[in-house]
């Protein structure tokens, strides 16, 4: 058990639909991460927060957006979902924000469109 | 730009059998490298890391060493076990994106009894 926790394991809407995936980072973690994970693309690093404030930020859509709220949990918002939206969300957390922090990972919200 | 490049799978090897995931990548900067595992329907878990050239990440029996001179962090384990069964993936992290990681694509293991 990594002390990631994320809600709900699994997802089903259809296109056009928007969804809210929630994390909550182990005890003690200030930074925060969001990635996608799919067959043809890979994992991939959506955006980090630190304490609230974004830290960085990678191929995230418009469509998404994400935040942090004061006790550190966050929030990953898909909205005007499409068919290839479908992937493994992943969060994960790590001490600080700064580069060489291991990063512990959450099971994954699996998301379907239909 | 950054990336990592890991060997195609799957592999699949014998119990006992030595294991060897290669593992290069392209940075800017001096990245920190890690080596996730991922078992079926669960998230990646950490099974070492590296931040300097020439340190060597240890656990479970795997080791992978930071070889800056090849650009490369393969991963080793000298008796892989059933156990080992899942997909391995090689990831850096660099200093100028916050603590972003770059993922190779994952290799899968199968070890079969």
């Amino acid at each position: 058990d990594s002390g990631v926790t994320q809600t709900p394991k699994h997802l089903i809407t259809a296109t056009g639909q928007r969804v809210t995936l929630r994390c909550s980072p182990r005890s003690g973690d200030l930074s925060v991460y969001w990635y996608q994970q799919s067959l043809d693309q890979g994992l991939q690093f959506l955006i980090q927060y630190y304490n609230g404030e974004e830290r960085a930020k990678g191929n995230i859509l418009e469509r998404f957006s994400a935040q942090q709220f004061p006790d550190l949990h966050s929030e990953l918002n898909l909205s005007s979902l499409e068919l290839g939206d479908s992937a493994l969300y992943f969060c994960a957390s790590s001490v600080g924000g700064g580069p060489g922090q291991p990063q512990h990972f959450g099971d994954g919200t699996r998301l379907s469109i239909l | 730009g950054n990336s990592v490049t890991q060997m195609e799978g799957p592999v699949t090897l014998s119990e006992e059998a030595f294991l060897t995931i290669n593992c290069t990548y392209t940075a800017t900067g001096y990245p920190s490298l890690f080596w996730y595992v991922q078992y079926p329907g669960e998230g990646l878990q950490l099974l070492l890391k590296a931040t300097k050239a020439d340190d060597k990440g240890s656990n479970k029996g795997f080791e992978a060493t930071y070889r800056k001179e090849t650009t490369s962090f393969h991963l080793e384990k000298g008796s892989v076990q059933v156990s080992d069964s899942a997909v391995y993936f090689c990831a850096l992290s660099t200093h100028y994106t916050g603590n972003q990681f770059y993922f190779g694509t994952g290799t899968s293991l199968t070890v079969i009894p």
